[in-house]
């Protein structure tokens, strides 16, 4: 399976502000996703990155609040937008192999909004 | 009604105990079906594929009935370092490419 890091680790944000995590992969892959876990919650997909092409969000979420760049096939970035304290929340890049649906995690980022 | 749906647990079972969870699917077109493991604070990490005819791996055993759409994971001999969250994994089927649906997850608290 694929090494996968992701920074930062944690973070502590005011409200209003912005935060950027980047996922970073040891090897070329066609897919990532982007996760949510909330408190106590199971993982909900906020989106799809494909490199080359814009990323597919699920129902629920929207570009402006939590827009992704995928400039190459090792890379990715997520940015939550206009924090608010609902937003806190442990974010985890997945990517998955061509052909399967085995993903594999990163470390997540744990952020709290203050 | 859940895409994915488990017992929440908390499981509470001695070492060297059988336990076994079930998780139910709603999505009938599914094909590929899985378990992850979570640990306190980590990431979730894939513990086992769910193949149509069933499969084990070591102490794990997990099985598929498709007619039913459920899918089991046992665990025979448990050790203290099943002490985890078990999650049931299910891909939404041939128009979702990769996507894929968590349950909400089952705690196993193994004790001594």
């Amino acid at each position: 399976s694929a090494v996968i890091s992701q920074k930062p680790s944690r973070d502590i944000c005011q409200r209003g502000t912005s935060l950027t995590i980047q996922c970073q992969v040891d090897s070329q892959v066609t897919m990532m996703f982007w996760y949510r876990q909330q408190p106590g919650q199971s993982l909900t997909l906020i989106a799809t990155a494909n490199q080359g092409s814009e990323a597919t969000y699920e129902s629920g979420f929207v570009i402006d609040k939590f827009p992704i760049s995928r400039p190459n096939l090792t890379f990715s970035t997520l940015t939550v937008s206009n924090m608010s304290p609902e937003d806190s929340s442990i974010y985890l890049c997945s990517v998955a192999g061509p052909g399967t649906y085995e993903q594999y995690f990163g470390p997540g980022t744990r952020l709290t909004v203050t | 009604r859940k895409e994915v749906e488990q017992d929440p647990g908390p499981f509470n079972v001695p070492e060297g105990a059988t336990v076994a969870f079930n998780c139910t699917y709603s999505n009938s077109a599914s094909q590929s079906f899985f378990w992850y493991r979570q640990d306190c604070r980590k990431e979730p990490k894939l513990l086992m594929s769910v193949y149509s005819s069933g499969n084990e791996d070591g102490r794990f055993t997990a099985q598929l009935n498709r007619a039913s759409q459920y899918i089991s994971l046992l665990i025979r001999d448990s050790k203290l370092s099943d002490s985890a969250t078990y999650l049931c994994v299910v891909n939404r089927g041939y128009s979702s490419a990769s996507k894929i649906i968590f349950g909400s997850g089952t705690r196993l608290s193994i004790r001594p």
